[in-house]
């Protein structure tokens, strides 16, 4: 099993200021596949990228993500007031399927 | 876009039995060509990935947490997802998740969520 491990686990920022998320996996991620995804409170996961670097539909360009092999961040370029939430790395590559413990991004 | 509407979830004491389901919906997409995958969340813990299907002919995959103890099927005719927990624990207590997933893609779209709740 690919363990996903997240840092750091809380970063306090200011909306405008620039987010820089770590996954970090204990095995090569296969074929990049690696996704991110957006929860906020009470609501549903969001896909943000997926194969480590590719916006899913509607999400803005601010949400970038690079990597490959076991090192993987999630970028967010200038900080939204809605972009506050908690954000989880998943591997899909090998099964079975992880997620990392999540990053909370907070004010 | 597909639209994903879990059911089923309630209060069960352990050791019992639950059976969710998945509604899919969406004029443009076709289900029968999606991997569905089930995800829980405990309170106020992180996501865990449970089990996928693929389509046909299908595979089957599951966590270790629930191997044995739950079962993912699909009806492709009824454009609908299911679980079938036995030998429920107290752990199990969590909103559980059904999605869309590709091979390529991780999981798509997702639904709102239907929470089960294991308690004596």
């Amino acid at each position: 099993e690919i363990v996903l491990t997240q840092s750091p686990g809380t970063l306090s920022l200011s909306p405008g200021e620039r987010a820089t998320l770590s996954c970090r996996a204990s095995q090569n991620v296969y074929s990049r596949y690696l996704a991110w995804y957006q929860q906020k409170p009470g609501q549903a996961p969001r896909r943000l990228i997926y194969g480590a670097s590719s916006r899913a539909a509607g999400i803005p360009d601010r949400f970038s993500g690079i990597g490959s092999g076991t090192d993987f961040t999630l970028t967010i370029s200038r900080l939204e007031p809605e972009d506050f939430a908690v954000y989880y790395c998943q591997q899909y590559g090998s099964s079975p399927w992880t997620f990392g413990q999540g990053t909370k991004v907070e004010i | 876009q597909i639209q994903l509407v879990e059911s089923g979830g309630g209060l069960v004491k352990p050791g019992g039995s639950l059976r969710l389901s998945c509604a899919a919906s969406g004029a443009s997409d076709t289900f029968s060509d999606y991997y569905m995958t089930w995800v829980r969340q405990a309170p106020g813990k992180g996501l865990e990935w449970l089990s996928y299907i693929t389509f046909s002919p299908t595979t089957i995959t599951y966590a270790d947490s629930v191997e044995g103890r739950f079962t993912i099927s699909r009806d492709d005719a009824k454009n609908s997802l299911y679980l079938q927990m036995s030998s429920l624990r107290v752990e199990d207590t969590a909103i559980y998740y059904c999605a869309t997933a590709t091979f390529w893609g991780g999981l798509d779209f997702w639904g709102p969520g239907t929470l089960v709740t294991v308690s004596s």
